[in-house]
C-alpha cells in the first residue's frame, strides 16, 4: 500500500509569515499533485510536478518534486488569510487516474 | 462550462439501509473517480470509470459499487450501511486521456451520515 505522509498536520501562523509543508513517501510516484480544499468543497488542483527535481512556482507558492520522486514540498511566502485551507499532496502511479492522497496539512493564517 | 455536480449534497441514513449517490462530470470528460473522505483516514480512492468500464478499484468491500452511463454520468451505491460509512463522498472528473498529467476536477461532495 502506498502511503503519503504530510507534515506538519496542523499549522497556525500569522499573516506575512513563510511556511513549508512536506509530503513524504517510501514509494516512487510518476507524478505528484498538490490540492487545496476549503470547508464544504472538493479539493482544487494547484499544480502537478512530473520530473524529479522539478520546481514550479505559482505566485507566492513554490512546489518542488524530490530527485527520487518520492517526496515533495510546498513553500508559501508571505502567507495571507486567503491561503487558509487543507493542503493535500497526491501521488499518481499506474495510470488510470488512481491517485493516492496524503494525510493532509490544515493551514490557518491569522490576520 | 459547468463544474462537477454531485447530488444530493447531504444525506442521512440508518444502519442497514442502502444509498445511491450521483455525479455529473464536466461536459466532455469521460473519466469519473470516486473518493471517500473521513477525518481519520483522509481521502481514499474507491474506483474509477471510463467509458462505462471500471478501470481501477481501491481497497473497499463489495458493499461499495458504482457504474457509469453512456453520457458519462456516474452513480455509486453503498449497501448495508455501517456507522463507519459516514463520510464525505467526492466525485472527480477528468478527460481520461492525459495519463500522468491528468487534472482531476472535484465536485463539492455528498455528506453522508449513517445513524
Amino acid at each position: 500500500t502506498q502511503l503519503l505522509e504530510q507534515s506538519p498536520q496542523f499549522l497556525s501562523i500569522q499573516e506575512g509569515e513563510n511556511l513549508t509543508v512536506y509530503c513524504n513517501s517510501s514509494s516512487v510516484f510518476s507524478s505528484l499533485q498538490w490540492y487545496r480544499q476549503e470547508p464544504g468543497e472538493g479539493p482544487v488542483l494547484l499544480v502537478t510536478v512530473v520530473t524529479g527535481g522539478e520546481v514550479k512556482k505559482l505566485k507566492r507558492l513554490t512546489f518542488q518534486f524530490g530527485d527520487a520522486r518520492k517526496d515533495s514540498s510546498l513553500h508559501i511566502t508571505a502567507a495571507q488569510p486567503g491561503d487558509t485551507g487543507l493542503y493535500l499532496c497526491a501521488g499518481v502511479s499506474g495510470g488510470y487516474q488512481k491517485v493516492t492522497f496524503g494525510t493532509g496539512t490544515k493551514l490557518q493564517v491569522i490576520p | 462550462k459547468a463544474g462537477v455536480t454531485q447530488t444530493p449534497r447531504y444525506l442521512i441514513k440508518t444502519r442497514g439501509q442502502q444509498v445511491t449517490l450521483s455525479c455529473s462530470p464536466i461536459s466532455g470528460h469521460r473519466s469519473v473517480s470516486w473518493y471517500q473522505q473521513t477525518p481519520g483516514q483522509g481521502l481514499q480512492f474507491l474506483f474509477e470509470y471510463f467509458s462505462e468500464t471500471q478501470r481501477n478499484k481501491g481497497n473497499f468491500p463489495g458493499r461499495f459499487s458504482g457504474r457509469q452511463f453512456s453520457n458519462s454520468r456516474s452513480e455509486m451505491n453503498v449497501s448495508t450501511l455501517e456507522l463507519g460509512d459516514s463520510a464525505l463522498y467526492l466525485c472527480a472528473s477528468s478527460p481520461g486521456r492525459d495519463g500522468l498529467n491528468e487534472k482531476l476536477f472535484f465536485g463539492s461532495g455528498t455528506q453522508l451520515s449513517v445513524l
